[in-house]
């Protein structure tokens, strides 16, 4: 059974530049959320997707967004980048919603220069 | 704001020696709490999950939960050096949001 599938690995882009990530869930799996993972804010909640709508936000700026499709595959978009958006963007995927197992994808690297 | 508190270590354990995490939240309406288990550069792994008071038990790893006292703790038996790795404990605060602590780096040695 395949994992949590992130895309791309790495990603270098410019200060002011906008970047899209993807994340494809486990198979079955309905809930995707997004976290932002610093060393110095740690594991941070952005928000979480269920049946195509967003159902849940973390405190981010309006440029981090993100979308669901109906094959449950999510994307997220941060625009306007800025240096302290450098971080390991984590995908995980659950079943349902509410009091279910989360389990990550591997995670975008991205920086920002 | 809803916390989830760990002591960040590290905790030093000789291998084969019982491995004692510890976690503390403040959201009383938790019902579900996990602890991951990241190794340096990967992403975080799910280990134990644990939804009502008392422990459970999956081969080396017994979590605990004590509503009341509003900890949860993640015991390790017979640890290897593989377990080194920083072990996050997490709280569902409601449809999905984790929160995490900001972990606990483990360090067992041979």
């Amino acid at each position: 059974k395949a994992g949590v599938t992130q895309t791309p690995r790495y990603l270098i882009k410019t200060r002011g530049q906008q970047v899209t990530l993807s994340c494809s869930p486990i198979s079955g799996h309905r809930s995707v959320s997004w976290y932002q993972q610093t060393p110095g804010q740690g594991l941070q909640f952005l928000f979480e997707y269920f049946s195509e709508t967003q159902r849940n936000k973390g405190n981010f700026p309006g440029r981090f967004s993100g979308r669901q499709f109906s094959n449950s595959r999510s994307e997220m978009n941060v625009s306007t980048l800025e240096l302290g958006d450098s971080a390991l963007y984590l995908c995980a995927s659950s079943l349902t919603r509410g009091n279910t197992e989360a389990f990550f994808g591997q995670g975008t690297r991205l920086t920002v220069v | 704001q809803k916390e989830v508190e760990q002591n960040s270590g590290p905790l030093s354990v000789p291998e084969g020696a019982i491995a004692s995490l510890n976690c503390t939240y403040s959201d009383r309406g938790s019902q579900s709490f996990f602890w991951y288990r990241q190794y340096s550069g990967k992403s975080p792994e799910l280990i134990m999950s644990i939804y009502s008071n008392g422990d459970k038990e999956d081969g080396r790893f017994t979590a605990q939960l004590n509503k009341a006292s509003q900890y949860v703790s993640l015991l390790i038996r017979d640890s290897q050096p593989s377990d080194s790795a920083t072990y996050l404990c997490a709280e569902d605060t409601g449809f999905q949001k984790l929160v995490f602590g900001t972990g606990t780096r483990l360090l067992v040695s041979p």
